[in-house]
């Protein structure tokens, strides 16, 4: 079956401008992740969805950042004002559920870059 | 804030060698996981591991967590460059959700 897919692969856009990331996860999974991962560093938290709502939105760095999941599927995480430190690969994932032993999938991700 | 340690950082090794990456904290983890990450596409996992002092073996690959839950390691048995990538470990501190990552650890396998 398909994986998690996220669109654009790459993103290039200008210091101030809007940005907007989609991820599409394993169809049926209930949970959806997103990841920020840095030149020679691990990914790091951001937020997770279960369902339609944000569970935990604790890791989103600050008030320009911003996602969504309207009908529990696809997400899209939003950066407003960008900054040439929001340059990182966004990383989504996708499980079943949120047991601490299930898999998470993850996409490409998308590469940003801001100028 | 980075809680999982991993050391080395970067690994160059020939063809046949063995080798054993660690990841380390003073935090309790429910379960660890370890994902290997090629460049340009998402970490994809390897093993989960939940009981402390578990071993698990993934062919030539032998993963253990610390007794205590706080520390992990992978051992590769003679490495093929096909092993070559970014090795992370991540543990879940809460019943599931936020995985926290550590900086990985980039190993070259050469011929």
């Amino acid at each position: 079956g398909a994986g998690v897919s996220q669109t654009p692969s790459n993103k290039v856009t200008e210091k101030g401008k809007y940005v907007e990331l989609r991820c599409d996860p394993i169809s049926g999974h209930t949970a959806l992740y997103w990841y920020r991962q840095s030149l020679g560093q691990g990914p790091e938290f951001l937020i997770y969805f279960q369902g339609t709502g944000a569970a935990d939105d604790s890791g989103l760095p600050n008030d320009r950042f911003f996602a969504v999941r309207p009908e529990g599927s696809v997400s899209t995480l939003k950066i407003q004002r960008t900054e040439r430190g929001d340059s990182a690969v966004y990383l989504c994932a996708s499980s079943l559920d949120t047991l601490s032993t299930d898999t998470q999938y993850f996409g490409p991700g998308t590469r940003l870059t801001v100028l | 804030t980075q809680l999982l340690e991993q050391s080395p950082q970067f690994l160059s090794i020939q063809e046949g060698e063995n080798l054993t990456v660690y990841c380390n904290s003073s935090s309790v983890f429910s379960s660890l996981q370890w994902y290997r990450q090629e460049p340009g596409e998402g970490p994809v996992l390897l093993v989960t591991v939940v009981t402390g002092g578990e071993v698990k073996k993934l062919k030539r690959l032998t993963f253990q967590f610390g007794d205590a839950r706080k520390d992990s390691s992978l051992h590769i048995t003679a490495a093929q460059p096909g092993d070559t990538g970014l090795y992370l470990c991540a543990g879940a501190r809460n019943s599931g959700y936020a995985l926290n990552f550590g900086k990985g650890t980039s190993l070259l396998v050469t011929p």
